[in-house]
């Protein structure tokens, strides 16, 4: 059955560091997404992506926080200068239509720590 | 400084028995909805969806329940099994917004 994966599964990060955690979507998706989960916490919408753009995004996706499709097979999220609270668990997801349309694959996730 | 979580509410029962997990929901607007499991250390994993036009669809073993009057939703699962321990989430979407919207989630323990 295909699948989201998700590199590193683990990344351990300095604050004030940079950050970047990459995606592979399903294949013949076209929409895409970033979700994190502080530990214990619901899921949280961060932002999607559609046709190389972003289409919505959370108010938790500052200007610290960026998405690109830098080719046809990868979906990465980068964070500029991490802080603290943006250790969390990170799911990037994808989906064949829009929500109510398509249903969401989530990957395993990125298990992201800033010391 | 120190960090607080949420309380995961806790559905404990025997293995066997049909476990039933609630959730309500917050927009009205919303008209798209979605059971997930999460098992510890992995991602949220689709069980069954229903929209906002029916107000029950069944999988295999699995029942969702949904009333727009209350803005409650509900996961029935049948002949529960140990593998099926895990968190389950319910997520709406629609309205005004795409954005898909979980819930707190409720840890499912099988008792074997």
């Amino acid at each position: 059955e295909p699948e989201v994966t998700q590199t590193p599964s683990h990344q351990v990060t300095q604050m004030g560091q940079e950050v970047i955690l990459r995606c592979v979507p399903i294949s013949n998706h076209l929409y895409f997404y970033w979700y994190r989960q502080i530990l214990g916490q619901k899921v949280e919408f961060l932002v999607s992506f559609y046709n190389n753009e972003i289409s919505e995004k959370s108010e938790i996706f500052d200007d610290q926080f960026s998405v690109e499709r830098p080719d046809g097979s990868n979906f990465t999220l980068k964070i500029r200068s991490t802080k603290l609270e943006d250790s969390a668990m990170y799911f990037c997801a994808s989906s064949e239509g829009r929500w109510g349309v398509g249903k969401l694959f989530f990957g395993s996730g990125t298990q992201l720590s800033v010391l | 400084g120190e960090s607080v979580g949420l309380h995961l509410p806790t559905l404990s029962v025997q293995e066997g028995d049909n476990s039933i997990i609630n959730c309500a929901y917050s927009n009205s607007a919303s008209d798209y909805f979605i059971w997930y499991k999460q098992e510890s250390g992995k991602g949220p994993q689709f069980i069954i969806d229903i929209r906002s036009n029916m107000d029950k669809r069944q999988g295999q073993r699995v029942t969702v329940l949904l009333n727009k009057t209350v803005k409650h939703l509900s996961l029935q699962i049948a002949a529960t099994q140990p593998g099926d321990s895990a968190v389950y989430f319910c997520a709406e979407s629609g309205g005004a917004t795409n954005k898909l919207i979980f819930g707190t989630g409720t840890l499912l323990a099988v008792q074997p």
